[in-house]
């Protein structure tokens, strides 16, 4: 079974603390992402990366930085939290499957709450 | 402006029955779409998916249909359970790539 793993469940933090949400799959994928899920927008793209140092923007960047320094760990940070990043954060890694297509393997999500 | 729509937040559906959960795209270059389901607290699940050249998948209770002319997707549950109770998002991408966009996600609630 694929495992992604999320370094917190719940998290809360004060508007401009700097935040670190960890992400580690055991599958040796090649291909790791960031989303945030809010109500109504579905899940959004942060950032992705699809191989060790190298990290792609997603749809909303701005805010965010990544990290990834190994193959199984994806890290997300937040340089100086804001209110209006108090969301859901999940993370996911894929691989290719059968018939040459994509499948994304999710963790249990991160809460934040920015205070 | 989203490309992936899902215009029902919402859906009740008595256990036993059909549920019909649908998905409305704009971009023409799409050719793979995927369903996740999501439990509360819990990450998405892959639960079935279609690629273009098809217009139809079966998956035990679950069926997706494709019709690319209407750029429209639906996923049917039948018979519902309550433990399908669960919000829904369709997601798609071009090329068969791994980047994808996903819909709003529809909440379906299953009632014994």
């Amino acid at each position: 079974d694929v495992k992604v793993t999320q370094s917190s469940r719940y998290l809360v933090k004060r508007t401009g603390e700097k935040v670190f949400l960890e992400c580690v799959q055991d599958m040796d994928h090649e291909n790791m992402f960031w989303y945030r899920q809010d109500p109504g927008l579905g899940l959004r793209l942060i950032y992705f990366s699809y191989d060790v140092k190298m990290k792609e923007k997603g749809d909303i960047p701005e805010g965010y930085s990544v990290s990834r320094e190994k193959k199984e760990r994806f890290s997300l940070i937040l340089e100086s939290a804001s209110t209006n990043q108090t969301s859901m954060y999940l993370c996911a890694s894929s691989s290719r499957i059968k018939g040459g297509s994509y499948e994304q393997y999710f963790g249990p999500g991160t809460r934040l709450t920015v205070t | 402006d989203q490309q992936v729509k899902q215009n029902s937040p919402s859906l009740s559906v008595q256990e036993g029955r059909i549920s019909i959960l649908n998905c409305d795209y704009t971009n023409s270059m799409f050719d793979y779409f995927l369903w996740y389901k999501k439990y509360p607290a819990e990450g998405p699940t892959f639960l079935i998916s279609i690629s273009s050249i098809k217009d139809k998948n079966e998956d035990g209770r679950f069926t997706v249909f494709l019709n690319k002319s209407a750029k429209h997707l639906s996923l049917h549950i039948v018979p519902s359970q309550p433990g399908d109770s669960a919000v829904y998002f369709c997601a798609a991408s071009e090329n068969y790539g791994q980047n994808f966009v996903f819909g709003p996600g529809t909440r379906l609630s299953v009632l014994p």
